[in-house]
């Protein structure tokens, strides 16, 4: 069975453009997580889905970032307008309904907004 | 919310060596996973184990959850055993989000 698959791997952009990062989690997974890693705060949690239904947003910094998941095979993150602090790592896991915490990673886009 | 440490947080170690790494947590946990961060970036699953003993190849990982700890043993070291390696429990009992410890930073020395 694939992992979770993340695309792109790497994007550069220039601050201000917009930038959609994307999510394929494992079949049959019910939660969807979406994480960033910068060196500064280490693994942060922007915002998690159950069943395509968003939970718990707290972590999305500002309105500049949105998440949606249209159905249970995929999702996006968009940064609208990006900026240079948006730079880092973004991870993207998925766990089963009833295992609670076993969640499983994408390989990441890393980001750089220049 | 609950705290999770580790230790150390650097260890260098020579390729064929064993090592330890511990993850300490602050309260009762239903569940915790132990992962490898590799030098490309990548998370590794490695362990998910709310209590008890499991083995994988060369790792294996033991929690005790009545005395808040788990441990991570990873014998004849190689050098692709190199990277981070967190250790995660649910912010609380049955919550879905997690919290990661700060990390272990080991690097394999040929």
């Amino acid at each position: 069975d694939a992992g979770v698959i993340q695309s792109p791997r790497h994007e550069v952009t220039e601050m201000g453009q917009e930038v959609t990062l994307r999510c394929k989690p494992i079949s049959g997974h019910d939660y969807l997580f979406w994480y960033r890693q910068t060196m500064m705060r280490g693994l942060e949690l922007l915002i998690y889905f159950n069943n395509n239904v968003p939970i718990d947003d707290s972590g999305m910094p500002e309105d500049r970032f949105s998440a949606k998941m249209p159905n249970a095979s995929f999702s996006t993150l968009k940064i609208q307008p990006s900026e240079p602090r948006d730079s880092a790592v973004y991870f993207c896991a998925s766990s089963r309904q009833g295992e609670t915490g076993e969640q499983y990673f994408g390989p990441g886009t890393r980001l750089t907004v220049t | 919310g609950i705290q999770v440490e580790q230790s150390p947080p650097d260890l260098i170690l020579q390729e064929g060596a064993n090592s330890t790494l511990r993850c300490n947590f602050s309260d009762s946990v239903n569940n915790l996973q132990w992962f490898h961060q590799n030098p490309w970036g990548q998370l590794i699953n490695l362990f998910y184990i709310p209590s008890g003993t499991k083995q994988n190849g060369r790792l294996s990982a033991t929690t005790v959850a009545t005395e808040r700890y788990s441990l991570l043993y990873i014998s004849s070291s190689q050098t692709t055993d190199s990277g981070v390696y967190f250790c995660a429990v649910p912010r609380s009992f049955g919550n879905e989000k997690l919290t990661f410890g700060t990390g272990t930073r080991l690097t394999i020395i040929p």
